[in-house]
């Protein structure tokens, strides 16, 4: 089944812990992307890499921090650092950067909750 | 800098009615808009792009140069076409990724 997996879908997080979110895609797709959705704030996008070893800070990417070692791979850390962490977060991917179109595909997003 | 604006955060139409979601953007290159839609407890999935000129589930989204819009419609809505959409602008070049409107809820009553 090709897709995008996110995981966990729902995490809860004391104050002051770092937590990492993963995703993993299966589509053989070079870019992958994060973003954070929150009610009337639509989608904003932290960080997105074109190619392995290789990321790019999005709009809102202090208190975040990626990796991208593999190819399927995209974990994003949200880090003690971030004022305000909870929220739903989305991971995607495209073909590539240019060769997007503007189709991505989404993850089904995991939900944290900061206590 | 490019930007969406999606200036209603809720439209509440009846069933059969006319539906009309706006878009406004902002971007000084040769842009490429797209809009995106999540159904209730379903991924967010490419609805539609300009450059195809198609009509996907009834909708159809022209994209207006002069007035810099891309509003999305549909002239008879269905209880199933309820959900959140979001307009996306994809701004051509080295670094090309999507930025996305606030989205707007879709209602559609019986």
């Amino acid at each position: 089944d090709g897709g995008i997996t996110q995981s966990p879908k729902y995490l809860f997080r004391k104050e002051g812990q770092n937590v990492t979110l993963s995703c993993e895609q299966n589509l053989n797709h070079d870019a992958m992307y994060w973003y954070r959705q929150d009610p009337g704030q639509g989608l904003r996008l932290i960080y997105y890499s074109q190619i392995v070893n290789d990321f790019q800070k999005g709009d809102i990417a202090e208190g975040y921090s990626v990796s991208r070692e593999k190819k399927e791979s995209f974990p994003l850390t949200v880090t003690s650092a971030q004022k305000n962490p909870t929220a739903f977060y989305l991971c995607a991917s495209s073909r590539s950067l240019q060769g997007a179109r503007g189709e991505l595909f989404f993850g089904e997003g995991s939900r944290l909750t900061v206590l | 800098a490019q930007r969406v604006t999606q200036p209603e955060k809720l439209l509440s139409v009846f069933k059969g009615a006319p539906v009309e979601l706006k878009c406004n953007y902002s971007y000084s290159g040769s842009p490429e808009l797209f809009w995106y839609v999540q159904y209730s407890r379903q991924r967010l999935q490419l609805l539609l792009r300009h450059i195809s000129r198609e009509s996907i589930k009834g909708f159809t989204a022209d994209l207006n140069k002069g007035e810099t819009s891309f509003h999305l419609k549909k002239p008879f809505a269905q209880e199933e076409d309820s959900a959140m959409y979001y307009c996306a602008l994809n701004c051509t070049g080295a670094n090309s990724k999507l930025t996305f409107g606030k989205g707007i809820t879709l209602s559609v009553r019986p």
